[in-house]
């Protein structure tokens, strides 16, 4: 089946540490995306990426950093800059808008990260 | 600027009542307009959604949407809840024809399915 996997699904994170964050998908999607949930706040989104080797800032970039080699993969590191990175993570993919309106973007099953 | 509101944080119903969710939105385009769902601990899956073609959109699990331009609004719909319907959910906006990185999500609406 098609799909995104993230992993892992827990991860716990020590004071000063970086901790990256795995996505996969096998869709064929071109674009693909990570949010950051909190309690209440719904999705912001921290990085995008619509083409390998290529990939833009979102609303809330501070602390993370991306890297798009491949076309299927798209790993969030979340670095110690990050000062409260407790929250849930999810990546998501999508095809590139075609014709009248736009795709809908398809999520995994998220990470929930924590600190130590 | 756009943005989306959804106007309850939190809906209870009984098992076999209607479910209404709202949401209303302001864009200065011509919006694509979505509706997801997430269960606890899960990503979020697509229930339906409005691209300026019918205004009265199907999705899955028997909900419905109807796109109201001179309301702004975008109400989800379900006949009969089922206890499974028990989850969060997101009424998310875009521009249409725009590129599509730019989702605007509400802040979610917890629905609860009472026995």
């Amino acid at each position: 089946d098609g799909g995104i996997t993230q992993s892992p699904k827990y991860l716990f994170r020590k004071e000063g540490q970086n901790v990256t964050l795995s996505c996969e998908q096998n869709l064929n999607h071109d674009a693909m995306y990570w949010y950051r949930q909190d309690p209440g706040q719904g999705l912001r989104l921290i990085y995008y990426s619509q083409i390998v080797n290529d990939f833009q800032k979102g609303d809330i970039a501070e602390g993370y950093s991306v890297s798009r080699e491949k076309k299927e993969s798209f790993p969030l590191t979340v670095t110690s800059a990050q000062k409260n990175p407790t929250a849930f993570y999810l990546c998501a993919s999508s095809t590139l808008p075609q014709g009248l309106g736009n795709q809908p973007q398809h999520f995994g099953d998220g990470t929930r990260l924590s600190i130590l | 600027a756009q943005s989306v509101t959804q106007l309850d944080s939190h809906v209870s119903v009984s098992e076999g009542t209607p479910v209404l969710l709202r949401c209303n939105y302001s864009s200065s385009y011509s919006p694509s307009l979505f509706w997801y769902v997430q269960h606890p601990n899960k990503g979020l899956q697509l229930l339906l959604k409005y691209t300026s073609a019918a205004t009265l959109v199907k999705g899955i699990n028997g909900f419905e949407a109807e796109f109201k331009k001179s309301e702004t609004s975008f109400h989800l719909t379900k006949p009969s809840a089922h206890m499974s319907d028990a989850a969060e959910y997101f009424c998310v906006a875009t521009n249409s024809g725009g590129s599509n990185y730019k989702l605007t999500f509400g802040k979610g609406t917890l629905l609860t399915v009472n026995p």
